[in-house]
């Protein structure tokens, strides 16, 4: 399996472009997670889908942000507009179901994202 | 809310010493407690993964153990290897799917 895999890995813009960040989970995987990255607030779940429907969107940090999955082998992670305070390592994470007491998540290799 | 803390925020050691890494939780409702790795510039990869019915598990040279009455989880490294050289991050699932996350530890061993 390839793993999860997200694209753009590095994405440059100005401040008020829109972004959008895709993801494509492990074939199976039946949750999908996007969190963000920052060195001042670590590793942060913003949102999390369970068979392509948000579950729990309450780490959205605001309105600008929004994500969708409209299929159960891609996600997207859209900023519109974008302000440099967006500027962060963007992970998408996929896993199973199954026991939660068992089941662990799978990250991608992120997109670094810089707002100038 | 959970918060999950870890301490120190970074360690430097020489090749081939034993050390420990310590994580703390405030809920200790949690279905698991994960250890992950997070080399540069790169995304995490899961360690170890302790239910809540556990006390440790371990794999290869890392142990992990967890005291879910003190909200405390170790992760014991052997015979630590420049190779190790990585961040490591701790995680407490609350909620089936949901995972805090610390605030990880940068680990350099020297050869």
């Amino acid at each position: 399996d390839a793993g999860v895999i997200q694209s753009p890995r590095h994405e440059v813009t100005e401040m008020g472009q829109e972004v959008t960040l895709r993801c494509k989970p492990i074939s199976g995987h039946d949750y999908l997670f996007w969190y963000r990255q920052t060195m001042m607030r670590g590793l942060e779940l913003l949102i999390y889908f369970n068979n392509n429907v948000p579950i729990d969107d309450s780490g959205m940090p605001e309105d600008r942000f929004s994500a969708k999955m409209p299929n159960a082998s891609f996600s997207t992670l859209k900023i519109q507009p974008s302000e440099p305070r967006d500027s962060a390592v963007y992970f998408c994470a996929s896993s199973r179901s199954g026991s939660p007491y068992q089941e662990t998540q799978y990250f991608g290799p992120g997109t670094r994202l810089l707002v100038l | 809310k959970q918060e999950v803390t870890q301490i120190p925020a970074a360690l430097s050691v020489p090749e081939g010493e034993n050390l420990v890494l310590n994580c703390s939780f405030t809920d200790s409702a949690i279905y698991n407690l994960q250890w992950f790795r997070q080399d540069p510039g790169k995304g995490l990869t899961s360690l170890l993964l302790i239910q809540s019915s556990q006390r440790e598990q371990t794999s290869g040279r890392l142990n992990a153990s967890l005291d879910k009455s003190s909200g405390r989880s170790t992760l014991y490294i052997a015979a630590s290897q420049p190779g190790d050289s990585a961040t490591y991050l701790c995680a407490g699932n609350n909620a089936g799917n949901m995972l805090t996350f610390g605030g990880g530890t940068r680990l350099m061993v020297k050869p």
